[in-house]
């Protein structure tokens, strides 16, 4: 499945570092979130954005910082984290949002590791 | 908030059918029934979606109760590279942006 890409697959950073997180879809969707999985634990959604717009932000700190330039790529950036950060991040893209459109595709994810 | 209950594991046989059960006794009409698999480590992968009546595909098929309070994903026949955790989810929320994922049922096949 190479329909969303995610970059880099692992990421080590120390509590200091700025880093981003990448993701491209390559099926024509128009929606794209990020979703947190941390160990144990169930998928936490992150941000969603529709066309380019943000339009979900669920109580996420502000040193995650996401950018969508385009409907197919999304960046999550990264900065001064926490080692509770430590987490697989997840990208999906969908068609549209809402109805059955809203079926998503996963990427591979970024396993990262803040030390 | 939970609207999906799963047994947290199950058993299953090389070549057997897998049958994985879900819980939505407060799934109202408009909701889908989703289900996604995700194998160690990896993204989750969507398997099949639902309304009210029955689906199948080239991975599996989904039986749905006629009251919509339970249904059921069946993987024919189960192979290694099938052991995963399922998820089985109902939309959540009217603005449709929300899919809670829960902690599924760990399906491990043995050989």
């Amino acid at each position: 499945e190479t329909g969303v890409t995610q970059t880099p697959r692992h990421l080590v950073m120390g509590m200091t570092n700025k880093k981003s997180l990448k993701c491209e879809q390559h099926l024509g969707h128009n929606a794209m979130y990020w979703y947190k999985q941390s160990a144990k634990k169930p998928l936490e959604l992150m941000f969603v954005y529709s066309l380019e717009e943000r339009v979900e932000n669920n109580s996420v700190p502000s040193r995650f910082s996401p950018e969508c330039p385009n409907s197919s790529h999304l960046f999550l950036h990264l900065h001064t984290l926490q080692p509770e950060d430590s987490a697989l991040y997840l990208c999906a893209s969908s068609q549209e949002l809402g109805g059955v459109l809203e079926t998503q595709y996963f990427g591979p994810g970024t396993r990262l590791l803040v030390l | 908030d939970a609207k999906t209950t799963q047994p947290p594991s199950m058993d299953c046989a090389e070549g057997r059918a897998a049958n994985l059960p879900c819980n939505h006794s407060t799934i109202s009409g408009n909701e889908y029934v989703y289900w996604y698999r995700q194998i160690h480590s990896q993204g989750p992968q969507y398997i099949i979606h639902g309304l009210k009546n029955n689906e199948t595909n080239e991975m599996a098929s989904l039986i749905i109760t006629e009251d919509r309070k339970s249904s059921t994903l069946i993987l024919p026949h189960a192979t290694l590279r099938d052991t995963a955790v399922y998820y089985c989810i109902v939309r959540v929320g009217n603005t449709g942006n929300q899919f809670y994922f829960g902690t599924g049922t760990s399906l491990t096949v043995i050989p």
